[in-house]
């Protein structure tokens, strides 16, 4: 069965702090992952894939596939990256459908 | 351009009643799909959309639900009689196209719906 797992509902960090925000998911096949983010007030919205390899708003996620993982990271967390965090997964090839975590609510810290 | 628009915002409605949500996706966007954001559980697949056929309905919880799109642009997801556990924020997006190439789903900012 494909599914996403966000085992943290809560994340709270001070500013400058290491971000994790970890992601599992259960796919048969090649997954396409994604992490969305809802900023407070506002529409949820891309952040990454896996498959463009690149940082955004200094955000990184590798995957991982051997843990079955598509953790969300950044090294020195800013206040303004206080939002909700959704992993979420292709539903198939022919299909742009996504299957979402539950979601982290991360809080940064002045 | 104007984004992924929803109507209405905010919808109260009593036990048993019909509701309807309308979905008015970004023009030129071929696919459309509605999702239902719960407390706790955060966004689940409904249906989605090519054109103006649901090749994926398997996200609607129950023959209560039912969507459709007409004109190959605006979409109304209908839920009868509805009932408390109904009460979610429900999502839609739209997308260039599907199959193949995955192309970037655009939000809405919902409509929160509230059954009392």
């Amino acid at each position: 069965a494909q599914r996403v797992t966000q085992p943290e509902k809560l994340l709270s960090v001070f500013k400058g702090a290491p971000v994790e925000l970890k992601c599992n998911y259960s796919y048969s096949g090649s997954p396409e992952l994604f992490w969305y983010v809802q900023y407070s007030r506002q529409r949820l919205q891309l952040l990454l894939r896996h498959i463009s390899r690149e940082s955004i708003k200094g955000f990184t996620a590798d995957l991982n596939k051997g843990e079955t993982s598509f953790h969300l990271k950044k090294p020195f967390a800013q206040e303004e990256d206080s939002a909700m965090y959704y992993c979420a997964l292709r539903g198939g090839y022919n299909t742009d459908k996504l299957i979402f975590g539950t979601g982290t609510r991360l809080q940064v810290f002045p | 351009g104007a984004g992924v628009s929803q109507s209405p915002s905010n919808k109260v409605t009593e036990k048993g009643k019909d509701v309807e949500l309308r979905c008015d996706p970004i023009s030129g966007h071929t696919a459309l799909y509605w999702y239902r954001q719960s407390l706790g559980q955060g966004l689940e697949f409904l249906i989605y959309f090519q054109g103006n056929s649901a090749p994926d309905k398997s996200g609607l919880p129950s023959d209560r639900f039912s969507a459709e799109r007409t004109g190959g642009s605006v979409s109304t997801l209908t839920i009868q009689r509805t009932q408390q556990e109904d009460s979610a924020v429900y999502l839609c997006a739209s997308s260039l196209r599907t199959s193949g190439q995955y192309y970037e789903q655009y939000f809405g900012p919902g409509t929160r719906l509230t059954v009392t």
